[in-house]
């Protein structure tokens, strides 16, 4: 079956500028996760969504971010007000079971001018 | 709360050759073990995991990985790397008992060259 898709893969704005980006998880994974990959670094937990709700968003850096799940399948992550320093890849992944094996998207690549 | 050290941030090696890249981990509570690795240009694909059992883990592509319980350790191993095997891989832990967030560590890149 299809895997996790998020669009788009590339994302340029500018300074000050909202973006959202979407990730589409894997039918009928519950559990949904956002993370952000900087360059040379291991990615870094955003948020999780256990169905509709964010179970955990301790990783969200400042309230300019955002993420909704409303129907607990697709996500979207929403970032105002954006600033050089949001620059980074964001992967989505989604999982089923509590084994926790999580399958991630290719990424969004925002850059930030 | 988990951490994750990957000591090598690059490990170039010849075609052919074996390869070891090391993972430390460090947390309060017991762990899953993963192996993801990320191509250019593409999302991490899961390579090897470790959730009870046996140390000695299986993967795609001929990679496999052991869990040392004492050292808080788990390796990755190939006998013989390929040079498509070039990619950044990543070692995970994530808490035991449901859903939970992974941790990464900073990524180590395998060069292989001919």
């Amino acid at each position: 079956g299809a895997g996790v898709s998020q669009t788009p893969s590339n994302k340029v704005t500018e300074k000050g500028k909202y973006v959202e980006l979407r990730c589409d998880p894997i039918s009928g994974h519950t559990a949904l996760y956002w993370y952000r990959q900087s360059l040379g670094q291991g990615p870094e937990f955003l948020i999780y969504f256990q169905g509709t709700g964010a179970a955990d968003d301790s990783g969200l850096p400042n309230d300019r971010f955002f993420a909704v799940r409303p129907e607990g399948s697709v996500s979207t992550l929403k970032i105002q007000r954006t600033e050089r320093g949001d620059s980074a890849v964001y992967l989505c992944a989604s999982s089923l079971d509590s084994q926790n094996i999580q399958y991630f998207g290719a990424g969004t690549r925002l850059s930030v001018l | 709360a988990q951490s994750v050290t990957q000591l090598d941030s690059q490990v170039p090696v010849f075609e052919e050759a074996p390869v070891e890249l090391r993972c430390n981990y460090s947390s309060s509570v017991s762990v899953y073990l993963f192996w993801y690795v990320q191509y250019p240009n593409q999302g991490l694909q899961l390579l090897l995991k470790y959730l009870s059992g046996s140390t000695l883990v299986k993967g795609i592509n001929g990679f496999e990985a052991e869990f040392n319980k004492s050292q808080t350790s788990f390796h990755l191993r190939k006998p013989s790397v390929h040079i498509s095997d070039t990619a950044e891989y990543f070692c995970a832990v994530s808490e035991i008992g449901g859903y939970s967030t992974l941790t990464f560590g900073k990524g180590t890149m395998l060069l292989v060259s001919p």
